[in-house]
Parts: structure tokens; C-alpha cells; sequence
């Protein structure tokens, strides 16, 4: 199993810029994650999928979208970058959701100048 | 709001000795916890978790402590390796969909 995978592993945008974030996940999980890590700061959470078709909003999804189209992907849509996006970004799944733990892939650095 | 805190963003331990991680809440509807640790340029990766029924939970070398009427956790290594070292993360869940990090906890192991 490649577990959760994430592309780009770097980017670098422009400001008003759009761009998506890709992540697949190959252990059948039904919850998907989104997740922001600022320097020296936790994981905020921007936005969680429970299955497919089903999306909601987290603590930080101002300037996201998301959709959720197959049980395998969660893409992240970057509309009008902004320098305040810039951030490391980590996508997770799990089987279910409080009491099982998160699987997260490698992250994506973004830098928007 | 910082829900879950962890206010040490570094700790130095020597090889073979004892670190600890600590972890407060605020929110006492929090009734799950793990910690996670991660190594740079890499995704965090689960370490331990503890219910809120109970207050200790060992795996191997890693024990959490939970004290529910403080709102304190903390992540017990024994002995530290010099592998141990990375950041640790701790969060919490009130039984909803969503997990609450902590800032991290810099961990470095010397040999």
C-alpha cells in the first residue's frame, strides 16, 4: 500500500494564482482530511470529507475548496493564492473519525510570493 | 482559540534517560487523545492514544498519562533513543469529526 500520497511536494505561486493539491489514498478509508501547519504552530484543520460526495468545513477554510468526488481522492483548490496560504499542507484519512487514528501523507510546501 | 497546548516547543534529553511530553486541554468534552510524532519533510505518524475511561495506556518504550480533572497528558519515553528525535504532537477529539493539535513539542535525544 502507498498509504496517502500528495503532489505537488512543492510549489511556488504567484499571488492570485489557483492552483490544486492532490492527494489519493489506497486503504479504503471513508474520512479525508485537510490540514495546514504554520511555523511554529499546530495542524489547523481547513477541511474533512466523511465519503464521497460529503464535505464540510473545518477551523481555517477561508481561500479552499474542496470536493470529493471518489472514495480515493480529496483535492484542495487554491483560489486567488494569498501570502497568508502560504504553508505546509497535509492531507490525511482514517477509517472513521474520533477514535481511530489519522494517516497523513508527505505534505505539500507552498509559498506564495 | 488554542484548544490544546503544549507549552514547551523544545526539550533536550540525554540517551537512555526518561523524556517527557506534556499536553493541556480546555475543553473537558475532549474524550480522546493521541500523540503523533514527525520527522522533517515527512507527514506525522501515529504513536499512542488514550481514551478518556482511562488513565494510562503503554506501548513499549511510550506511555501516556492522562489526568482528566487537570486537563493534562503526558508522553512518557523510556529509555530515549537517539531515533526518538523529532517533533510530538498531541490532539484531541470530542467524539466529533475533527482533531485538535497541539503546536509540538521539538524533541532531541543525545547521544
Amino acid at each position: 500500500n502507498a498509504g496517502v500520497t500528495q503532489t505537488p511536494k512543492f510549489r511556488i505561486l504567484k499571488i492570485g494564482q489557483s492552483m490544486t493539491l492532490q492527494c489519493t489514498q489506497d486503504m479504503n478509508h471513508n474520512y479525508m482530511y485537510w490540514y495546514r501547519q504554520d511555523p511554529g504552530m499546530g495542524l489547523k484543520l481547513i477541511y474533512y470529507s466523511v465519503g464521497a460526495g460529503i464535505t464540510d468545513k473545518g477551523e481555517v477554510p477561508n481561500g479552499y475548496n474542496v470536493s470529493r468526488s471518489t472514495t480515493e481522492d480529496f483535492p484542495l483548490r487554491l483560489e486567488l493564492a494569498a501570502p497568508s496560504q502560504t504553508s505546509v499542507y497535509f492531507c490525511a484519512s482514517s477509517y472513521e473519525a474520533s477514535f481511530y487514528e489519522q494517516y497523513f501523507g508527505p505534505g505539500t510546501r507552498l509559498t506564495v510570493t | 482559540d488554542q484548544q490544546v497546548k503544549q507549552n514547551s516547543p523544545s526539550l533536550s534529553v540525554q540517551e537512555g534517560r526518561i523524556s517527557i511530553l506534556n499536553c493541556d486541554y480546555t475543553n473537558s468534552m475532549f474524550d480522546y487523545f493521541l500523540w503523533y510524532k514527525k520527522y522533517p519533510a515527512e507527514g506525522p505518524t501515529f504513536l499512542i492514544s488514550i481514551s478518556s475511561i482511562k488513565d494510562k495506556n503503554e506501548d513499549g518504550r511510550f506511555t501516556v498519562f492522562l489526568n482528566k480533572s487537570a486537563k493534562h497528558l503526558s508522553l512518557h519515553i523510556v529509555p530515549s533513543q537517539p531515533g526518538d528525535s523529532a517533533v510530538y504532537f498531541c490532539a484531541a477529539s470530542d467524539g466529533g469529526n475533527q482533531f485538535y493539535f497541539g503546536t509540538g513539542t521539538s524533541l532531541t535525544v543525545i547521544p
